[in-house]
């Protein structure tokens, strides 16, 4: 079982629509996650972070977290084409030394 | 204020050659990282630093070098060259090493060993 999973996708909303991302992670001490997006040949860029169950929001942008289940969401209101990138998730032990875990990503494909 | 710089973007690379991956961050950021990224794959941790001084082995070290002198600067550097080492290169920083500290990336160097 990998330590972080996503649907690699591509995942296709039209524009204007609400697109939703998840992902599950393995380790139930994880206590920090991320979302990053990234552009094709660019470099991950953190839009979210959430620490506590339940929801966070951020402009069009909406985290969930959900430990019990161990699944963490991003939710994109009002998908734009310039949405359209590759979505990482990321999970991080708080014990210790900072480790990041990514997921392999999910593509995101919004159409005009 | 250009956060984390990376050089070169670009590299080819003949087997067996070796080269420095650049990275400087002017955030004066504790931590630094090195991840690779292959296509379709998440970002795997090569190396990271805690400190001038200070470096560890992450996930994928075999076949890299790494060196912290300033708190600026990370350098990753690449012996003997192999096929497998074909990948984006990420050099990335943050504040602190706890699992509530963010990090920021470089814009990735990417690099074919031919």
């Amino acid at each position: 079982q990998k330590e972080v999973e996503q649907n690699s996708g591509p995942l296709s909303v039209p524009e204007g629509a609400i697109a939703s991302l998840n992902c599950t992670y393995s380790d139930r001490v994880s206590q920090s996650f991320f979302w990053y997006r990234q552009y094709s040949g660019k470099s991950p860029e953190l839009i979210m972070s959430i620490y506590s169950n339940g929801d966070k929001e951020d402009g069009r942008f909406t985290a969930q977290l959900n430990k019990a289940s161990q699944y963490v969401s991003l939710l994109i209101r009002d998908s734009q084409p310039s949405d359209s990138a590759t979505y990482l998730c990321a999970v991080n032990r708080v014990t210790g030394f900072q480790k990041l875990v990514f997921g392999t990503g999910t593509r995101l494909l919004v159409s005009p | 204020n250009a956060g984390v710089t990376q050089t070169p973007k670009f590299r080819i690379l003949k087997i067996g050659q070796s080269m420095t991956l650049q990275c400087t961050q002017d955030m004066n950021h504790n931590y630094m990282y090195w991840y690779r990224q292959d296509p379709g794959m998440g970002l795997k941790l090569i190396y990271y630093s805690v400190g001038a001084g200070i470096t560890d082995k992450g996930e994928v070290p075999n076949g890299y070098n790494v060196s912290r002198s300033t708190t600026e600067d990370f350098p990753l550097r690449l012996e003997l060259a192999a096929p497998s080492q074909t990948s984006v290169y990420f050099c990335a920083s943050s504040q602190t090493g706890t699992g509530y500290s963010e990090q920021y990336f470089g814009p990735g160097t990417r690099l074919t060993v031919t």
